[in-house]
């Protein structure tokens, strides 16, 4: 079966550009959340949403953004990049229970 | 504000040396506890999820228990395979309810 998958896997942007990020839940799955993981931090959210709505925020900025499609996709938006904004950005999918599986990640840098 | 601190922040055992690796937390009513393994570069890999105070959980060589206010992830006779990054997290029964909190993680390596 597969897994979670996120696309691309790698992303070089420059500074004040806009990035997506895609994600495909496990099949059945209807719940997507998002994290950003920077190197030696643990994952904090950003998102989650749960058919095709928003039920939860984490202390991100209005430049990130997220929606949730039809077939349960989702994409991740992040406007105006900062330097800081550089980080494996995970993706991860549940199926109406508390278990969140992980995509592999997509690893953004802005330079 | 649900809290997760992990230790030791890293772990050197030689192959064969049993260990376990601790994670404490503070969250409002707990709805679960997550263990899960991360390669580097890689998306985490989930290994168990408790619900209760005594519960336990095995997969392999590996044990995870939980208590009312830290959790415990027993490793019998590693292999140099189980060197990764161990990451916990909770999700509480608070305001953003759906969320995982993480730890730093605890990044383990077995040398043969």
């Amino acid at each position: 079966d597969a897994g979670v998958t996120q696309s691309p896997t790698h992303l070089i942007k420059t500074r004040g550009q806009h990035v997506t990020l895609r994600c495909s839940p496990i099949s059945g799955h209807k719940s997507v959340s998002w994290y950003q993981q920077v190197l030696g931090q643990g994952p904090q959210f950003i998102f989650q949403y749960y058919e095709k709505e928003e039920r939860g925020r984490g202390n991100f900025p209005d430049r990130f953004s997220a929606r949730q499609f039809p077939n349960y996709s989702s994409e991740l938006n992040v406007n105006a990049l900062l330097l800081g904004d550089s980080a494996l950005y995970l993706c991860a999918s549940s199926g109406g229970g508390e278990t969140q599986y992980f995509g592999p990640g997509t690893r953004l840098l802005v330079l | 504000e649900d809290q997760v601190t992990q230790s030791p922040e890293a772990l050197r055992l030689q192959e064969g040396e049993s260990s376990s690796l601790n994670c404490s937390y503070t969250v409002s009513g707990l709805r679960g506890l997550f263990w899960y393994r991360q390669d580097p570069g890689k998306g985490p890999e989930f290994l168990f999820t408790l619900y209760s105070a005594g519960e336990e959980k095995e997969k392999e060589r590996l044990k995870a228990t939980l208590t009312k206010k830290e959790s415990f992830l027993h490793i019998t006779a590693p292999k140099p395979e189980d060197s990764a990054t161990y990451l916990c997290a909770v999700q509480g029964d608070g305001a953003g309810s759906y969320q995982l909190t993480f730890g730093k993680g605890t990044k383990l390596s077995v040398i043969p």
